[in-house]
């Protein structure tokens, strides 16, 4: 069974730093492209960030690049979110989606985790 | 890159047909044949309902179809149940490698 587990939200105050995780388990992670998706509260899914198999190519929304950086460990087969300069407006449930197809992008995702709550205030 | 426009909510008895919009531009909808839908309660997971368009993952009704026409998909849920309630996204990926999804419609059956 394919299984991704979110890890690491928490509260931090507006202009601070915070990684979390996404830790997978039953499928080949390194033959998958990955990505994260936030909620803010009363608002829809927001696309933020993917990466390709290999770490190689990543992408980003405007509304976080240059803040936000995602990676991979292909050999602990988890995937990351640092976020740098947080803001009240990244308040939000952060969920890593595996890409359903594709190696270097993401054109769909088919399993997705339940997600991390990140709470950026003072 | 701005979300694609969805209705804000659609509505319908148990057994009736309904058709969600999804209107984008020709970068992202009407440029390719990757257009997806979820199904989100919030703080769930979202599932995957409908993939490249038209296509159905395992373990997903047939009562879901998607279509596209020019900039505008839909995703149709036809014999509506009760489990259908949700918060329904059309996404899409984009001209600039990257992917956006729309703006959510809650789904309320009568």
């Amino acid at each position: 069974e394919v299984q991704l587990e979110e890890s690491g939200g928490g509260l931090v105050q507006p202009g601070g730093s915070l990684r979390v995780s996404c830790e997978t388990s039953g499928f080949s992670f390194n033959d998958y492209a990955m990505s994260w998706v936030r909620q803010a509260p009363g608002k829809g899914l927001e696309w933020v960030s993917a990466i390709s198999f290999s770490g190689g190519y990543t992408y980003y929304a405007d509304s976080v690049k240059g803040r936000f950086t995602i990676s991979r460990d292909n050999s602990k087969n988890t995937l990351y979110l640092q976020m740098n300069s947080l803001r009240a407006e990244d308040t939000a449930i952060y969920y890593c989606a595996k890409a359903g197809r594709g190696t270097t992008s993401v054109f769909y995702m088919d399993v997705w985790g339940e997600g991390t709550t990140v709470t950026v205030s003072s | 890159q701005s979300a694609l426009t969805q209705p804000v909510s659609v509505s319908g008895s148990p057994g009736q047909s309904i058709t969600i919009s999804c209107t984008g531009t020709a970068k992202d909808v009407g440029g390719y044949n990757y257009v997806s839908w979820y199904r989100h309660h919030p703080g769930k997971a979202p599932k995957l309902m409908i993939y490249d368009v038209s296509n159905r993952p395992s373990g997903v009704s047939n009562r879901f179809s998607g279509s596209k026409s020019g900039n505008t998909a839909s995703l149709t849920i036809s014999g509506l149940q009760a489990e259908d309630e949700g918060d329904y996204y059309c996404s899409s990926y984009t001209s600039f490698s990257t992917y956006v999804f729309g703006t959510g419609t809650k789904v309320t059956v009568l």
